[in-house]
């Protein structure tokens, strides 16, 4: 069975700080991919990026990066320099890496980001 | 492309009642699932499909029924509505083998809020 953490339920930040969202997975799988979405107040969910489990190098976009440790079953994301548009809820999730369930995204609770300016 | 599209956007039904929420999609895609997203619990998979004719259950299937009779279109029925299925329903699409865009990404439409009471 697959499992999804984000023990973050809501984080408050005040524009321009920089705030991570923490996310830990268990699976037994052992080749994976993890995912976080971006789900703003309009309600449509936003790929922001995945990350297979063999490729444990950090990743940075713009104002965004990850941070991956399998020791720790971690794929934490930061967010530098926050404005007012990161507000939204954020999720992260894990599928196996192939076969039928590599289709089948098993999500955490979300951790809702107030930006506040 | 029009994407992965879903209709309707909002409905509200009376415990008892039946209705079909619709997901299309036009990208080839192989895959398509259905998630339900309810406050403080994430996303969680209803049923899915790896291609024409076959489909199978998710997570937290009662109470839904799908059928996949084309590769566009993937319907989820509500045969007899339920308080409990109140929440905002999510369509999501990947390609597999000879769809449009990245293999192991899911591609999710716009959702349907559906209020049962």
């Amino acid at each position: 069975a697959q499992k999804v953490t984000q023990a973050q339920t809501e984080i408050s930040v005040v524009e321009k700080e920089d705030v991570t969202l923490d996310c830990v997975y268990e699976t037994r799988d052992t080749t994976y991919y993890l995912f976080w979405y971006k789900q703003p107040p309009s309600g449509e969910l936003v790929f922001l990026i995945r990350r297979n489990s063999f490729d444990e190098q950090n990743e940075i976009s713009g104002r965004y990066s990850w941070n991956f440790q399998k020791s720790t079953s971690s794929f934490n994301f930061t967010i530098t320099a926050s404005q007012v548009v990161d507000s939204a809820v954020y999720f992260c999730a894990l599928t196996p890496y192939s076969g039928a369930g590599s289709y089948q995204l098993t999500f955490g609770k979300g951790t809702k980001l107030s930006v506040i300016p | 492309n029009a994407g992965v599209t879903q209709t309707p956007k909002f409905q509200v039904l009376k415990t008892g009642q039946s209705m079909t929420l619709q997901c299309a999609q036009d990208m080839n895609h192989e895959y398509m699932s259905w998630y339900r997203q309810d406050p403080g619990m994430g996303l969680r998979l209803i049923h899915y499909s790896v291609g024409a004719g076959i489909t199978d259950q998710g997570e937290v299937p009662n109470g839904y029924n799908v059928s996949r009779s084309t590769t566009e279109d993937f319907p989820l029925r509500l045969l007899s509505a339920a308080p409990s299925q109140t929440s905002v329903y999510f369509c999501a699409s990947s390609p597999g083998l000879a769809g449009e865009g990245r293999r192991d990404e899911q591609y999710f439409g716009p959702g349907t809020r559906l209020t049962v009471t």
